[in-house]
C-alpha cells in the first residue's frame, strides 16, 4: 500500500498570500496518477487536481497541481477567502487508492 | 447535474451488517467505476472499494472478507455491506463516482452527501 504524507499539517496564511501544499509518496505514484482535494467542513471532498496536474472542471485556474514520482505539490497562487479549508491528496495508480492525513489552511 | 443520493442506517450495534446505498441521478451509470469511502477522525479518508456496470469489483484488502459492493439489476443504485461491525467502523460513509476524465476511476468527481454511522452497544 502506498502512503502519502502531506506538510505541512497546518499552513498558517493570509487572503492574497501563496499556498504551497505538499504530498510526498512512499513509493512511485504509477502514471502520476494523483488527485487534491478540497474539503470544507460538513462536506464531502471536492475534486480539485487529478492526473497530478489537471485541473477538474470547473476548478479556478489559481489552483494548479505539479509533481511527479514520490513528491507532488498543490499551489494556489493568489488565496481567497473561501479557499480556506482542508486538502487531501490522493493516489489511484496502486490498489488500494489511498489518502493523505491532510494539511488544514487557515486564515493568518 | 450528476448527483449522488445516498442512504441507510446511521446506528448499528456491533457484530451487526451496515447496509449503504447510493442513487445515482441524472448521467449514466457504465464507463464509471463507483466507489464507497470512509471518513473517521483516527483514520481520515479510507477507500473500501469500487464496482462498475457490470459488477466488477475492488475492494480493499484492509477491510478483508466483511465488504460486499453490489449493484441493481438496473445497474442503480449500487450497494455497499460491512460485516461484523464494531466501534473502529464508525464514520461517515461516502458515495462516489470515478472521474471518466481520469479514466472511469481512482480521481473522485461526483461524492454522495455522506452518512453518519455509528457502530455502539
Amino acid at each position: 500500500e502506498i502512503v502519502l504524507r502531506q506538510s505541512p499539517a497546518t499552513l498558517s496564511l493570509s487572503p492574497g498570500e501563496r499556498a504551497t501544499l505538499s504530498c510526498g509518496a512512499s513509493q512511485s505514484v504509477s502514471s502520476s496518477y494523483l488527485a487534491w482535494y478540497q474539503q470544507k467542513p460538513g462536506l464531502a471532498p471536492r475534486l480539485l487536481v487529478y492526473d497530478a496536474n489537471i485541473r477538474a472542471t470547473g476548478i479556478p485556474d489559481r489552483f494548479s497541481g505539479s509533481g511527479s514520482g514520490t513528491d507532488f505539490t498543490l499551489t494556489i497562487s493568489r488565496l481567497e477567502p473561501e479557499d480556506f479549508a482542508v486538502y487531501y491528496c490522493q493516489q489511484y495508480g496502486g490498489s488500494p487508492y489511498t489518502f493523505g492525513q491532510g494539511t488544514k489552511l487557515e486564515i493568518k | 447535474q450528476v448527483q449522488l443520493q445516498q442512504w441507510g442506517a446511521g446506528l448499528l450495534k456491533p457484530s451487526e451488517t451496515l447496509s449503504l446505498t447510493c442513487a445515482v441521478y441524472g448521467g449514466s451509470f457504465s464507463g464509471h467505476y463507483w466507489s464507497w469511502i470512509r471518513q473517521s477522525p483516527g483514520k481520515g479518508l479510507e477507500w473500501i472499494g469500487e464496482i462498475n456496470h457490470s459488477g466488477s469489483t475492488h475492494n480493499n484488502p484492509s477491510l478483508k472478507s466483511r465488504v460486499t459492493i453490489s449493484v441493481g439489476t438496473t445497474n442503480n443504485p449500487f450497494s455497499l455491506k460491512l460485516s461484523s461491525v464494531t466501534a473502529a467502523d464508525t464514520a461517515v460513509y461516502y458515495c462516489a463516482r470515478g472521474s471518466l476524465a481520469a479514466g472511469g476511476t481512482g480521481a473522485f468527481d461526483i461524492w454522495g452527501q455522506g452518512t453518519v454511522v455509528t457502530v455502539s452497544s
